[in-house]
């Protein structure tokens, strides 16, 4: 079984640009959920989807907005960046129903804002 | 408001020995607690965790404690590895708040050969 994916990398933005950065989930798994961690920090749950819904939110802007799709990939899209959105954004992938809080993590998306 | 709190951002351990890494949580809702570790360029990775209506689960040579009177858990780890080096990370969660996890900021062990 293939396990959660999230691309780019690394990507390099400017304040007031626009970014989105895409999430595959493990095989099998329907529900996905974004996290944003900060250097020294623990990760901040930015919201969650299951059946293309989201079904969560922490407290993120409304700047931040995301989709996931019929394939269960997703998406996290940030508008008008600022300094602060500078962290590793974390995808995780869980199946509904198994295992409270078992989440799959992939190895996530280093943002920088400049 | 950090309503989890892992209060030693190290810890080091000598090869063969238990490590302890310890958090404390403050919202009496929050009915189950997990571990995850961290390696470098990796994301978390789940580890082992526990229901409020236990005091201990234990998978290997990984042992949670719940103190549900103290609002405090700890995990074990028996003996320890050099593997075993990462940065580990309580979280919790409640049913009320759709389950979203509660993370602490994370303890970095160094298990020493």
């Amino acid at each position: 079984e293939t396990g959660v994916t999230q691309s780019p990398t690394h990507l390099i933005k400017t304040r007031g640009q626009q970014v989105t950065l895409r999430c595959s989930s493990q095989s099998g798994h329907n529900t996905v959920s974004w996290y944003q961690q900060a250097l020294g920090q623990g990760p901040q749950f930015i919201f969650q989807y299951y059946r293309e819904e989201e079904n969560g939110r922490g407290n993120f802007p409304p700047r931040f907005s995301g989709l996931q799709f019929p394939n269960y990939s997703s998406e996290l899209n940030v508008n008008a960046l600022e300094l602060d959105d500078s962290a590793l954004y974390l995808c995780a992938s869980s199946l509904v129903g198994q295992g409270i809080g078992e989440l799959f993590f992939g190895e996530g998306s280093r943002l920088t804002v400049l | 408001d950090q309503q989890v709190k892992q209060n030693s951002p190290s810890l080091s351990v000598q090869e063969g020995r238990i490590s302890i890494l310890n958090c404390d949580y403050t919202n009496s809702m929050f009915d189950y607690f997990l571990w995850y570790k961290k390696y470098p360029a990796e994301g978390p990775t789940f580890l082992i965790s526990i229901s409020s209506i236990k005091d201990k689960n234990e998978d290997g040579r990984f042992t949670v404690f719940l103190n549900k009177s103290a609002k405090h858990l700890s995990l074990h780890i028996v003996p320890s590895q050099p593997g075993d080096s990462a940065v580990y990370f309580c979280a919790a969660s409640s049913a009320g708040n759709n389950r979203k996890l509660i993370w602490g900021l994370g303890t970095s062990l160094a298990v020493n050969p």
